[in-house]
């Protein structure tokens, strides 16, 4: 079974530029997450999707940072324009069902984008 | 609101002896999950070993076990027999209804 694919694994970008994620779940994960991982940090979420509803955005900065899951399957994240605190990791994941207790969460590697 | 602390940034252990990586949180609720994760260089977050909280029997994964104290709202692991593979960085990590709340980590180096 493939794992949560990210790409791209490397972004390198100057301020005020946008930049764009992208984030294929494991198939058949009706939800997906993205996180923010600062250096040295846990991660934090940004968004949570249920299919194609975003159920949790109470922490994305909505002035600059979009996301969309129209089908239900893969994910976008956007930053327009993009700053220097933004250099992170992103990471996206998903997990298998809802309605339960908890959900594993499964990670991708992370996009790793550095803004100059 | 929900705390993960992880107080060791880093720690070292010799090749085969055991470490214990440290964990406490905050919660005020009664049903949830601790999880530990490791994430290597590669930056990929793996599930370690979980514990319900409503479990009062700890955890075991092999060489990774845990210490679940819920009235001191501790939850540390313990790598038995390391490994220069179980070098990482780990999290701890609270969850409830979906949402995860990480630890800062700690980096575990394993000395050959």
């Amino acid at each position: 079974e493939a794992g949560v694919v990210q790409s791209p694994r490397y972004k390198i970008i100057e301020k005020k530029q946008p930049v764009a994620f992208w984030c294929n779940p494991i198939s058949g994960h009706n939800t997906l997450y993205w996180y923010r991982q600062n250096l040295g940090q846990g991660p934090e979420l940004l968004i949570r999707y249920e299919n194609e509803e975003a159920v949790d955005d109470s922490q994305l900065p909505k002035d600059r940072f979009s996301a969309e899951r129209l089908k239900g399957v893969d994910s976008t994240l956007k930053i327009q324009p993009a700053e220097l605190g933004d250099s992170a990791v992103y990471l996206c994941a998903s997990s298998p069902k809802r309605g339960v207790s908890y959900n594993e969460q499964f990670f991708g590697p992370g996009t790793r984008l550095t803004v100059l | 609101a929900q705390t993960v602390t992880q107080s060791q940034p880093e720690m070292s252990v010799q090749e085969a002896e055991t470490v214990t990586l440290s964990c406490t949180y905050d919660t005020s609720e009664s049903d949830y999950y601790l999880f530990w994760y490791k994430q290597p260089p590669s930056r990929q977050m793996i599930l370690v070993i979980r514990q319900e909280a409503y479990k009062q029997q700890n955890a075991t994964e092999n060489r990774f076990s845990v210490n679940f104290q819920k009235a001191a709202k501790s939850f540390s692991l313990k790598i038995s027999d390391s490994q220069l593979g179980d070098a990482a960085m780990y999290f701890c990590a609270y969850i409830r209804d979906d949402k995860i709340i990480f630890g800062k980590g700690t980096r575990l180096h394993i000395l050959p």
